[in-house]
């Protein structure tokens, strides 16, 4: 049970490039999200997908896009990078958004990040 | 959305209790009190979440004040491992994930 991996760990692109950035969760969850973390902010949110086929905008989604055509796969995609999506990326999954009482925590299973560096 | 407050650093003692204080005079009836971790270089991972009463598990006890506008995360007897930042976070009961609001937490040192 590897829970949340992500792919790569580390890239270094120049402005204007494209890349995808791979999610991959084998705890058969509903939910997934995409955050940046930079220094001096807390994790913000660029889209989140609460099923298969389906994605939504978070807090900061220009300059990016997601596809989610497998449950267990959230791609992030960068069309053409600028040095201000310069950044650690964060993938997380969940079960269903719905809250299920004190018993149930529906907390986020989080990977081990991708530092992506746009020069 | 409602938000937290919470210390920019602590500091501690390895093998001393550790008391994380959070604000959330804004919390509404239905929030969920979450608290995550993130250790150096590593994606954040849930610690403990309560609503209304105290709540212990393997790694800490919540306590959360009669009115719920604070919280106190506790760490019984902290260890070198536990030197991590500590995120506060409220969560609407209609689970919404996408709505968590992310603050800068509180960076905890653990001297030997």
């Amino acid at each position: 049970n590897a829970g949340v991996t992500q792919t790569p760990k580390f890239r270094v692109l120049k402005t204007g490039q494209s890349m995808t950035l791979l999610c991959a969760q084998d705890m058969n969850h509903e939910y997934m999200y995409w955050y940046r973390q930079d220094p001096g902010m807390g994790l913000r949110l660029i889209h989140y997908s609460v099923g298969e086929g389906t994605t939504a905008k978070g807090e900061v989604p220009d300059g990016y896009n997601v596809s989610r055509l497998k449950k267990q796969n959230f791609l992030l995609g960068l069309e053409s990078a600028a040095p201000s999506q310069t950044s650690v990326y964060f993938c997380a999954s969940s079960y269903s958004g719905l809250a299920g009482g004190p018993t149930r925590s529906n907390e986020q299973f989080f990977g081990p990040g991708t530092r992506l560096t746009v020069l | 959305d409602a938000k937290t407050t919470q210390p920019n650093s602590m500091e501690s003692n390895e093998e001393e209790p550790v008391h994380l204080p959070c604000n959330h005079s804004t919390i509404s009836g239905t929030d969920y009190i979450h608290w995550y971790r993130q250790l150096p270089s590593q994606g954040p991972e849930y610690v403990i979440h309560g609503l209304t009463s105290n709540v212990n598990n393997r790694m800490a006890s919540l306590a959360i004040a009669e009115d719920r506008k604070s919280s106190t995360l506790i760490l019984h007897r902290a260890t070198l491992r536990d030197a991590a930042v500590y995120y506060c976070i409220l969560r609407p009961y209609a689970g919404n994930n996408r709505k968590l609001i992310w603050g800068l937490g509180t960076s905890l040192a653990v001297n030997p």
